[in-house]
């Protein structure tokens, strides 16, 4: 099965600096890449999402970049806030076997420093 | 509102005491799937589901069933809850029609204690 790797299981940056968040999947045939965000004490959930057709994708300050040859994709946060403060879960999927489950990474703690 | 809504969000129990964590979501969506959440251990699947009276093992569902009767209805059941089983547990749905990303819904969560 699919297995997703994901780095660092934490990170400090100050407030306005950018954050990275690198993930790697295993199952060459995973063609769905979504990134959840969990505040404290909520729920999950989904902030960007990334096919295998597209190599990036940019929504306001996050950005998601894959690399299907080297099977890894990445969230960048520009110009970080205190509310991006968070847990951040990468997660696999592959669509075209016509299954619907998600492989998610481990978390990111994101801590962004005033 | 459209929600996937658990009960109960607390609870504590004793070790062998049956209980059920409930969960319903009102968006008619066919997939269903219950996760354990424990530090630096992420999010796991226990059970799934892809409609009514299909219901498929995740990666950890040892101690746990789940039934699917209705669509909107997707019980976690504890059969003799053990304290390894402590943990914050998430209900989410997901449509399956073509064309959808296959977005997840999460509950809000229920943070089970067994002692």
């Amino acid at each position: 099965g699919e297995n997703v790797e994901q780095h660092p299981s934490t990170l400090s940056v100050q407030e306005g600096d950018s954050a990275v968040i690198k993930c790697t999947y295993s199952d060459s045939a995973s063609n769905y890449f979504p990134w959840y965000k969990q505040e404290l004490g909520k729920r999950p959930q989904l902030i960007i999402d990334i096919r295998s057709n597209v190599g990036e994708k940019k929504d306001q300050r996050i950005a998601v970049t894959l690399n299907k040859t080297a099977k890894h994709f990445s969230l960048h946060i520009t110009e970080t806030q205190p509310e991006d403060s968070a847990v951040y879960f990468c997660a696999a999927r592959n669509s075209g076997a016509g299954s619907y489950q998600l492989t998610f990474g481990k978390g990111t703690k994101l801590s962004v420093i005033p | 509102e459209a929600q996937v809504t658990q009960n109960p969000r607390y609870l504590i129990t004793v070790t062998g005491k049956k209980l059920t964590v409930t969960c319903s979501q009102n968006m008619n969506h066919e997939y269903m799937s219950w996760y354990r959440q424990d530090p630096g251990l992420g999010l796991r699947q226990i059970y799934y589901s892809m409609n009514v009276e299909v219901t498929d093992k995740g990666d950890v569902p040892e101690g746990y069933k789940v039934s699917r009767k209705e669509k909107r209805n997707f019980p976690l059941i504890l059969e003799s809850p053990s304290p390894n089983q402590t943990s914050l547990y998430f209900c989410a749905s997901s449509p399956m029609t073509s064309g959808n990303t296959g977005e997840l819904f999460f509950g809000e969560g229920s943070r089970l204690t067994v002692l």
